[in-house]
This record gives C-alpha cells, sequence and structure tokens, in this order.
C-alpha cells in the first residue's frame, strides 16, 4: 500500500489567494482527520470524517477553512482567503477504526503539507 | 475528556533503555493508550497500543499498572536514529461518542552518541 498521499507537498502562495490541500486516505480506512502542526501550537484536530461523513469539525479555526470528503478515497482542505497566520504543516491521517471505546488500529500519517501565506 | 502529560524533553546515550512515562489520571474505563513518535519534517507514526499490563513489539514496549493512570514507553538500546518527539493519545470520547485523538506535546528525546 502506498499509504496516506497528500499532495501538494510543499505551497507558498500569496495572502488573499485560495489554498487547497488533497489527501487520498488509505483503502478501506473509514477514518480521515485534517491536523495541523506549528511550532506554537504543536498538533491540532482541525476536523475527522467517518465513512465521508464529518463528525467533528469543532478544530476548524475559522469560517475561511473549509473540507470536504466526495467520495472514500478523497478528501480536501480548502482555506480562502487564505493569510500569513495560515502558515503551518497540514497532515492528513486515516485510521481503521474500532467501535467507540474500543482498540483504535492506529492512524497512519501522510507526509504533510507545508503551506507558507507570504 | 483524558488529557495526558509528559515529560517536555528527555536525552539519552546511544545503547541505553530510554523509558518515557505519561500520566493520564482521567482515562475512560475502555480507551486505549497509544504512542506515536515523530520525526522532522514527517507525520507522526504509529509505535504501540495496549490497555492494560504489558504490550511489546518489534520496537518497544508499553507498560500499563493496573489503575491505567500512567502507562510507560520503554525504548531498549535506543540509536542516534531514535531522535524524535514521542506522543501518548487516549482516545479522547466526548459526549457525542464519536473518537478523536488530541495531541499534547510530546516528548523531545535526544540521542546523544
Amino acid at each position: 500500500d502506498a499509504g496516506v498521499i497528500q499532495s501538494p507537498r510543499h505551497e507558498v502562495t500569496e495572502m488573499g489567494q485560495e489554498v487547497t490541500l488533497r489527501c487520498k486516505p488509505i483503502s478501506g480506512h473509514d477514518y480521515l482527520f485534517w491536523y495541523r502542526q506549528t511550532m506554537m501550537r504543536g498538533l491540532e484536530l482541525l476536523i475527522y470524517f467517518n465513512n465521508n461523513v464529518p463528525i467533528d469539525d469543532s478544530g476548524m479555526p475559522e469560517d475561511r477553512f473549509s473540507a470536504k470528503m466526495p467520495n472514500a478515497s478523497f478528501s480536501t482542505l480548502k482555506i480562502q482567503p487564505s493569510e500569513p497566520r495560515d502558515s503551518a504543516v497540514y497532515f492528513c491521517a486515516s485510521s481503521l477504526a474500532g467501535a467507540v471505546g474500543l482498540a483504535n488500529y492506529g492512524y497512519t500519517f501522510g507526509s504533510g503539507t507545508r503551506l507558507t501565506v507570504v | 475528556l483524558a488529557k495526558t502529560t509528559q515529560p517536555i524533553s528527555m536525552d539519552s546515550y546511544e545503547g541505553q533503555e530510554v523509558n518515557i512515562t505519561c500520566s493520564h489520571n482521567n482515562i475512560a474505563t475502555n480507551d486505549y493508550i497509544t504512542w506515536y513518535q515523530q520525526f522532522p519534517s514527517q507525520g507522526p507514526r504509529f509505535i504501540i497500543q495496549g490497555y492494560k499490563t504489558k504490550v511489546t513489539n518489534e520496537v518497544a514496549s508499553l507498560f500499563i499498572p493496573a489503575d491505567r493512570k500512567s502507562s510507560t514507553l520503554s525504548l531498549p538500546r535506543v540509536s542516534l536514529s531514535d531522535t524524535a518527539v514521542y506522543y501518548c493519545l487516549v482516545g479522547d470520547i466526548p459526549p457525542s461518542g464519536t473518537y478523536k485523538y488530541i495531541f499534547g506535546t510530546g516528548t523531545r528525546l535526544k540521542v546523544l552518541a
């Protein structure tokens, strides 16, 4: 398996522009997570999906952020308009989880997208 | 909500055994304890998971006492390549009943030659 695939690996954009980050989860995984990592705030959970349905988006910082999962093999995280404080590494992860409260078989993370907004 | 507390950083020398302890006083009955490793410029990588007593795999061992309020990740005979940030996680189940992980600050392990 190729693992979780994220694109692009690096993105540099100007403030005010729209940014779209992409993720292909591991086939068969029923959970997909978007995280953001910065030195100041560490790893923050932004949103996660179960069977393509958004379950919890309480971590999405503002309305400028949106995420979709149109099918089991693809998800996007969009920032519109982008701001310099959005600069971070964005990770996508997928998981094959058991029932609530039972063993989670571990997340598999992608390599991340390093976003720089100037 | 289950929160974890672990040392911010640790130093060790090559060949030594490293033990990183994590406190999770509010762990829920059905929560599992999971540890991840993150190298610079990479996403976190699953290391080991357990519920109670001891779990061992090819990478590490995980020791969990009977009260489950803490856990210890043990890395045998570390090498320079084990320099990384190690995260301790427990399942964070909000009232809605859905399952998600909240990463803490992790422990930055530096292995010295």
